[in-house]
């Protein structure tokens, strides 16, 4: 089937520096992009969601770039703090059953390790 | 509001033998899903439940069943336990046929089996 996956598994970077996570993808006909965070010990939590027909979203001090010719979906963290760490899905939304709810088919995950 | 709660929070289990996990939705949920994430992992979707019924179904074997009761909670059942089955059990609840960010995510339970 169709995949969602992530270019790297670990990003370590500075408190106040801006993260970059990226992610790619490979259904062409996909239409819907979620990322979530999930921190230790808890499930996915939504961050912010974007949908084919934009190609920048903001969020509060988030930011998701999907670029559709190379079928590529990035999140941005500005000024990242130590309770960003973390790690990091993007996912894509299937249409659920009739009536139902979407249903999320999830990459492998970027684990954002922020230092003090 | 508790948002969704799932029991227990630990389980292990030998090979062979069965499990049954336990949901509660965010209060003004009707729509449960079930995930399973393996160590390392995504979540991969196992199915979900509205109206006590399993609505859509992920590519898992029979051995995973569930049941979604009156009250909206819902139990995931696996038989015949495999050391593949160690993972993080997740569920998520969701008003029926809404989007992403109106989709809670428990805590998961964490299933070993030895």
């Amino acid at each position: 089937g169709e995949s969602v996956g992530l270019h790297l598994p670990t990003l370590s970077v500075q408190e106040g520096d801006n993260s970059i996570i990226n992610c790619a993808y490979s259904n062409s006909a996909s239409d819907y992009f979620i990322w979530y965070k999930q921190e230790s010990g808890k499930g996915p939590q939504f961050i912010i969601d974007i949908r084919s027909n934009m190609d920048k979203r903001q969020g509060q001090r988030v930011t998701v770039l999907l670029n559709k010719t190379v079928k590529h979906l990035s999140l941005q963290i500005a000024a990242t703090q130590p309770g960003d760490s973390a790690v990091y899905f993007c996912a894509e939304k299937g249409m659920g059953p009739e009536g139902g709810s979407y249903i999320p088919t999830f990459g492998r995950g970027t684990s954002l390790i922020v230092h003090p | 509001d508790a948002g969704v709660t799932q029991s227990p929070t630990h389980l292990i289990k030998t090979r062979g033998q069965q499990v049954t996990l336990r949901c509660s939705p965010k209060s003004g949920h009707d729509t449960v899903s079930w995930y399973q994430q393996a160590l390392g992992q995504g979540p991969q979707f196992i199915f979900q439940y509205y109206e006590e019924e399993e609505r859509q179904r992920g590519n898992f074997p029979d051995r995973f069943s569930g049941h979604q009761f009156p009250n909206y909670s819902s139990e995931l059942n696996v038989n015949a336990l495999l050391l593949g089955d160690s993972a993080l059990y997740l569920c998520a609840s969701s008003p029926k046929g809404k989007a992403a960010d109106t989709q809670y995510f428990g805590p998961g339970t964490r299933l070993t089996v030895l």
